[in-house]
C-alpha cells in the first residue's frame, strides 16, 4: 500500500520537553511538508523539504526543527521554545514543490497535546 | 499573501439534498484542491483543480482562474459526507509549493 504515515497518533508532552513527530512515505515523492492545524481554522506550513537534506521555513516555524536524511522521512521536532505546541500535526507530500506537480496527500496526523 | 476565503462557514443539510460550496481567491494559482476533512482528522483528497471542471460520483468542481473562484458541488447528500471541506491554493510562481487553506465549510447532513 502507498501512502503517508504517521506515528504517534497521540503524544502527550511536559513543559519544557522536546518532542519528535514521524512522517514517513513510499510515494517515491520528492517534496515533504509539516501544517499544523488549530481548532475551527485551516492548516498552517511550518517546514517543507523539495529535496533530500534540503528544507526551508513555512509560515510559522518558531520553535521547530526538522530533518531530510533520506527522501522517505521528515520527522518534526517540537521544542520547548514553542510557546503554544498543543494542536493536530499533519504531513504532507507531493511529487514535486511548485507547479503542476504539487497535488499533495497528507497522512493521518498527530494530535500533541502539553500537560 | 494570497487571501483564500471559504462560503458558508457552516451548512446543514438534510439528507438527499443538494450543496455548493465555494472559495474565493485574491491571486492567480498553479494549484488548487478540496479536501474532505473526516471526523478523525484526515484530509481526504477530492480534486486537484487549477481549472476546468471535474466530476467524481456525487461530487464535482469548477475552477474560473480568471475570476478567482472555485465550486464544490455535492449531489443528493449523505451522512457520511458531514465533516469539513477545505479549500487550498498555492503561491503562484512561488518555489515552495506550499499550500494555503481556507478556514473551511463544515458540513452537517441529518438523516
Amino acid at each position: 500500500d502507498g501512502g503517508i504515515t504517521q506515528s504517534p497518533k497521540y503524544l502527550f508532552r511536559k513543559e519544557g520537553q522536546n518532542v519528535t513527530l514521524s512522517c514517513e512515505q513510499n510515494l517515491n515523492h520528492d517534496a515533504m511538508y509539516w501544517y499544523r492545524q488549530d481548532p475551527g481554522q485551516g492548516l498552517r506550513l511550518i517546514y517543507y523539504s523539495q529535496i533530500v537534506n534540503d528544507f526551508q521555513k513555512g509560515d510559522i516555524a518558531e520553535g521547530y526543527s526538522v530533518s531530510r536524511e533520506k527522501k522517505e522521512s521528515f520527522p518534526l521536532t517540537v521544542t520547548s521554545a514553542q510557546k503554544n505546541p498543543t494542536a493536530f500535526y499533519l504531513c504532507a507530500s507531493s511529487i514535486a514543490a511548485g507547479g503542476p506537480y504539487n497535488e499533495q496527500f497528507f497522512g493521518p496526523g498527530t494530535r500533541l497535546t502539553v500537560l | 499573501g494570497i487571501q483564500v476565503e471559504q462560503s458558508p462557514p457552516d451548512l446543514i443539510l438534510q439528507e438527499g439534498a443538494n450543496s455548493t460550496l465555494r472559495c474565493n481567491f485574491s491571486d492567480s494559482v498553479n494549484n488548487l484542491q478540496w479536501f474532505h476533512q473526516n471526523p478523525w482528522g484526515q484530509l481526504i483528497n477530492l480534486f486537484y483543480i487549477p481549472s476546468g471542471t471535474k466530476q467524481n460520483g456525487r461530487l464535482s468542481a469548477t475552477t474560473v482562474a480568471t475570476e478567482r473562484y472555485s465550486l464544490l458541488y455535492i449531489s443528493s447528500s449523505q451522512t457520511t459526507d458531514s465533516g469539513v471541506y477545505f479549500c487550498a491554493v498555492d503561491n503562484y510562481g512561488g518555489s515552495q509549493g506550499n499550500l494555503i487553506f481556507g478556514k473551511g465549510t463544515k458540513l452537517s447532513v441529518k438523516p
